[in-house]
């Protein structure tokens, strides 16, 4: 069974369109992690949602906005594409760290988004 | 804040020589060190992590990576490289009183092994 599943691998869009990305896990871990990774590779944290709040929200554009329906579940709704957008998402989750800070990440294959 | 540099964009090694890719972080206090891998077209899997204890930890794959806390590292190495170990690698940080829990990655090197 897939631990952290993302769905679309492959998201071919206009500019302007509203897309959204979605991210499941199935580990029971309590926060869930949206990672952006550039055409040069380096990986950018978005947003982090432990049990259904959010407490880091690094400074992306606010057409980007998680939406965490329950636990296991971690989406990302994008309005107003533009051709910068175009990127791998990664999302990925881990246990409650200040109880357990020495585990890392489990990470989901990714969403390559490409905006035309 | 906290911080990871990888200095080497891409470390080339031909097959069955030993290999080190090179990570220093920055945090203010105790580090949690990770090296994830990630092969083309695919999300980052992780390889080990320094926790406390053994300076040498060994992870997955042959991989081994070794703490220095003087020189703020933590090189991951192999013994022997393979052509399959080609791949991009990540090195990641924590610090223990992140009140975010925050992973900060590096900006990953690539590795090519030529047979």
């Amino acid at each position: 069974d897939t631990a952290v599943s993302q769905t679309p691998k492959y998201l071919v869009t206009q500019m302007g369109n509203d897309k959204s990305i979605k991210c499941e896990q199935n580990l029971g871990h309590d926060t869930m992690y949206w990672y952006k990774q550039d055409s040069k590779k380096f990986l950018k944290i978005m947003f982090s949602y432990n049990n259904k709040e959010l407490i880091i929200n690094e400074t992306v554009p606010n057409r980007f906005s998680p939406k965490s329906p329950d636990k296991a579940h971690l989406n990302l709704h994008i309005n107003s594409l533009e051709l910068g957008d175009s990127a791998v998402y990664f999302c990925a989750s881990s246990p409650q760290t200040r109880r357990t800070p020495n585990y890392g990440y489990t990470f989901g294959s990714g969403t390559r988004l490409t905006v035309v | 804040a906290q911080s990871v540099a990888q200095p080497e964009d891409q470390v080339n090694v031909a097959e069955g020589n030993p290999l080190t890719v090179k990570c220093t972080y920055s945090v203010s206090g105790n580090p949690y060190l990770f090296w994830y891998v990630q092969y083309p077209n695919r999300g980052l899997q992780f390889l080990l992590k320094y926790i406390t204890g053994d300076n040498l930890v060994k992870g997955s794959y042959g991989f081994e990576a070794e703490f220095n806390k003087s020189q703020t590292s933590f090189h991951l190495k192999k013994p022997s490289a393979l052509v399959s170990d080609s791949a991009l690698y990540f090195c990641a940080v924590r610090d223990i009183n992140n009140a975010g829990n925050m992973l900060t990655f590096g900006g990953g090197t690539r590795l090519m092994v030529k047979p």
